[in-house]
């Protein structure tokens, strides 16, 4: 049972526009939540971060909103430059260790 | 400061062989992750290592082991491959005592081709 989904395999976007890319968990015991963005032939490079205790993390143009009740995360990146088109994964941590979802495509059209 | 290293880049096996790969994490980190990435199942956790102890272990067969070194540099195991081992490898390096919370650094990959 995938206990970290990312219901949407891809997702386009124009450039100077939002991007908001969902993320649900089933496991209420998870206490952080993570997004890694992946370009192809590269690893995955941390983005940024949220603790379970609060609903929001800003780090320039990249939010990340937390809503425990629904077990939802977001990412938001506003506005989105081509640079942004990658792989992104979420991830929950929890007492076995960070488990990912499978990743969203995000592709920026100019 | 060098970051996460992994050989080999790619390689190429028949079924029935086994395979190791190394990953070398960044200095001063102690946890080591390994992370098999395949098209459509996303990262899926194999195993972390902690100061050279197994601390958790994901759901793969046997046939994937693993092991951490005294200087932290780890080690990974496939035996009697088959086709569906075909995957990128990911290693991963933290330096914190609970590695699971906050980032981990990946390396670029070991990618493994079975025919």
């Amino acid at each position: 049972d995938q206990q970290v989904k990312q219901n949407s395999p891809s997702l386009s976007v124009q450039e100077g526009r939002i991007s908001i890319l969902n993320c649900d968990y089933t496991n209420s015991m998870f206490d952080y939540f993570l997004w890694y963005k992946k370009y192809p032939a590269e690893g995955p490079t941390f983005l940024i971060s949220i603790s379970s205790i609060k609903d929001k993390n800003e780090d320039g143009r990249f939010t990340v909103f937390l809503n425990k009740s629904a077990k939802h995360l977001s990412l938001h990146i506003v506005p989105s430059q081509p640079g942004d088109s990658a792989v992104y994964f979420c991830a929950a941590s929890g007492a076995d260790g960070l488990t990912f979802g499978k990743g969203t495509h995000l592709i920026i059209q100019p | 400061k060098a970051g996460v290293t992994q050989t080999p880049r790619y390689l190429i096996k028949t079924r029935g062989q086994q395979v190791t790969l190394s990953c070398s994490p960044i200095s001063g980190h102690r946890s080591v992750s390994w992370y098999q990435q395949t098209p459509g199942q996303g990262l899926q956790f194999l195993f972390e290592y902690f100061s050279e102890t197994q601390r958790n272990k994901g759901n793969f067969p046997g046939r994937f082991s693993g092991r951490q070194f005294s200087n932290s540099r780890s080690e990974m195991n496939v035996s009697t491959l088959e086709l569906g081992d075909s995957a990128l490898y990911l290693c991963a390096s933290g330096n914190l005592f609970a590695p699971s919370v906050g980032e981990l650094f990946f390396g670029e990959g070991s990618r493994l081709t079975v025919l």
